[in-house]
């Protein structure tokens, strides 16, 4: 069964760096998302792109955010400048369709800022 | 804004009890709504979900749901658990594009 892969599993990174994290849908997909889940809490919309641009964004998914589709099949999500409250696992999705249709989830990657 | 409210955070039960997991959500128009299992240092995964139709609906390893529209509600139930559903059960709902979760119910299930 085809699943959504992410890379790195556990990234850890000094405050005020940059970090990329990968996210690679599964192929048929249209829409992809990414999540984050900060330890103890609810997981979080970030934000939700498709054709080539993003379609919603939440609160938390400020300038210092990004997301790019470089190619055909990766999907990354950029922090600028990390911030000791950006720890948190994040995690990337994606779906055929919008609504209804099931958004199947990636393993996540932990993200620690020291 | 949609919300959703899961007032069980944490529940034990032994083997072969029955499970109801309560979900009740906030949004005034329709809604598609979906349980997600998270079992110890997996992804999140599907069990089921709702979006129109017989509000009784089933899911994977024996876990159904019942959509009460009067209620706001969309609890999840097992009747007789397993050692094995021991995990994170998280409500979502989705009136768009984006998933709001709960905040999650932890299951323990003891031998």
């Amino acid at each position: 069964e085809p699943e959504v892969t992410q890379t790195p599993s556990h990234q850890v990174t000094q405050m005020g760096q940059e970090v990329i994290l990968r996210c690679v849908p599964i192929s048929n997909h249209l829409y992809f998302y990414w999540y984050r889940q900060i330890l103890g809490q609810k997981v979080e919309f970030l934000v939700s792109f498709y054709n080539n641009e993003i379609s919603e964004k939440s609160e938390i998914f400020d300038d210092q955010f990004s997301v790019e589709r470089p190619d055909g099949s990766n999907f990354t999500l950029k922090i600028r400048s990390t911030k000791l409250e950006d720890s948190a696992m994040y995690f990337c999705a994606s779906s055929q369709g919008r609504g209804r249709e099931t958004q199947y989830f990636g393993p996540g990657t932990r993200l620690l800022v020291l | 804004a949609q919300s959703v409210s899961q007032h069980n955070h944490h529940v034990i039960l032994s083997e072969a009890a029955s499970l109801e997991l309560g979900c009740n959500y906030s949004y005034g128009g329709t809604v598609n709504l979906f349980w997600y299992v998270q079992y110890p240092g997996q992804h999140l995964q599907l069990l089921l979900k709702y979006f129109s139709g017989d509000p009784l609906v089933k899911g994977i390893k024996g876990f159904e749901a019942e959509f009460i529209k009067s209620k706001f509600s969309f609890n999840l139930r097992k009747p007789s658990v397993q050692w094995s559903d021991t995990a994170e059960y998280f409500c979502a709902v989705n009136a768009g594009s984006k998933l709001t979760f709960g905040t999650g119910t932890r299951l323990q299930v003891t031998l």
